[in-house]
Parts: structure tokens; C-alpha cells; sequence
């Protein structure tokens, strides 16, 4: 069974400063996904960014990247320059390739303040 | 593209009664379709993967006469929720998986959710 770790419950951030997420995930496969979902105070699940992992290449979608570090299972997601519309729930989540169910993390809370 | 749609968004039933769930993919077909529940300010949990033209795969601990799935054509998913009590309360999130998209097969996109309240 794959696990995904946030350890990070709530963030807050000045608007068009940066703050990076933390997830790590545990997992024996070598084919898969990961994704940062984005939950805001509507509650629709937005997809942020993904990453294949047989790609070295960091992920990246204009503001948001991501540092991924395989060996390390690490993934973390950066938001530049934030904006007040980034307020929300954050969700890393893990897929393999073998049965493509998605492992969530427990989410981190970003607030960005004015 | 890829958007989900569920209806209804929002439905207070009383307790004993049962509740149907639509979860549709607008611009695209999904064999596959699954549906989560989330409770205020947790993460989202997986209960069941349901498939076009097969029974329903439910997770550990779900129980599958309460909640039943039927995945009846390409678009449509529907989660019923039988006999509901105060404790099945919470938001129901559904979603789909396009298939054959280059590079989008592993992706899922959500719907907007239904928040039940048995009363």
C-alpha cells in the first residue's frame, strides 16, 4: 500500500511571497504519478500539476512548480508569487500505474494574506 | 475540457430514506469512475471504483448494500445511498478518469461534490 505524508496542517503566506509544500510517499513501484490538487472554500478539486515518475524534469504550470526527488520520495510543490485566489486546500496524492487509485496526503491549509 | 459534472450539489433527506448521486462526464467517456467522501477538513477517502458494464469495486470497509453504485453507461455513475442516517452526513465527491488521452490516462478530474445532511 502506498502512504503520503503532509506534514505541514496549515501554511500562511504574505501575497507574492513564496511557500513551498512538503509531501513524501512511500511506495516499491517504479511506474507512477503525482499530482498536487488544489481545494478551495468551494470545495471543487482542482488539478494543480502532475508529475510522471520516470521523468527527471521538475513539473511546472506558470506560478507552481514542484521539486521531485525520487530516491528521496520527495515532492514538494512551490507557489510564486501568491495570490489571494491561492487560498485553499492543498492535496498531494500518489497513482501508481498498476491500479490507478489515487493516495491522498492529509492536506495542508494555505492562506495567503493581503 | 475534461469536466464532471454531480447532481445535486446539495440534498437534506431525512433519516431512513435514500439518496441518489449523478456523477457525469461531459466531454468525454470514463470506464472508470470513483467516488470519495470527505468529512470537514480531512483528506478525501476512496470507496469505491465503479465500472462501465461491471459491478462496483468497494474498499475495505465500505459497505456496499448502503452504498450502491451503478455505472450504467460511458457518462453516467450514480451513488445511492440506502436507508440514511445522521451519520452518513458528510460531502461525496466523485470522479473520472478519461481514457486514452495521450499522456491523461492517469489523471482524474473531479466533480464539484454533493454535500448530504440526513436529518
Amino acid at each position: 500500500a502506498q502512504t503520503v505524508t503532509q506534514s505541514q496542517p496549515e501554511m500562511s503566506v504574505q501575497e507574492a511571497e513564496t511557500v513551498t509544500l512538503s509531501c513524501t510517499y512511500d511506495t516499491s513501484e517504479n511506474n507512477y504519478y503525482l499530482f498536487w490538487y488544489k481545494q478551495p472554500p468551494s470545495r471543487q478539486m482542482i488539478l494543480v500539476i502532475r508529475q510522471e515518475a520516470y521523468k527527471q524534469q521538475n513539473a511546472t504550470e506558470n506560478r507552481f512548480s514542484v521539486n521531485f526527488q525520487k530516491a528521496a520520495k520527495s515532492f514538494s510543490l512551490k507557489i510564486s508569487d501568491s495570490q489571494l485566489g491561492d487560498t485553499a486546500m492543498y492535496f498531494c496524492a500518489f497513482i501508481s500505474s498498476n491500479d490507478y487509485k489515487l493516495s491522498f496526503g492529509a492536506g495542508t491549509t494555505v492562506t495567503v494574506r493581503a | 475540457g475534461a469536466v464532471v459534472s454531480q447532481h445535486p450539489s446539495w440534498v437534506i433527506c431525512k433519516s431512513g430514506t435514500s439518496v441518489k448521486i449523478e456523477c457525469r462526464s461531459l466531454d468525454f467517456q470514463a470506464t472508470t469512475m470513483f467516488w470519495y467522501r470527505q468529512f470537514p477538513k480531512q483528506s478525501l477517502m476512496l470507496m469505491a471504483t465503479s465500472n462501465e458494464g461491471s459491478k462496483a469495486t468497494y474498499e475495505q470497509g465500505v459497505e456496499k448494500d448502503k452504498f450502491l453504485i451503478n455505472h450504467a453507461s460511458l457518462t453516467l455513475s450514480t451513488l445511492t445511498v440506502t436507508s440514511a442516517h445522521p451519520e452518513d452526513s458528510s460531502f461525496y465527491i466523485c470522479s473520472a478518469k478519461p481514457p486514452g488521452l495521450a499522456g491523461l490516462t492517469d489523471t482524474q478530474y473531479f466533480g464539484p461534490g454533493t454535500r448530504l445532511t440526513v436529518l
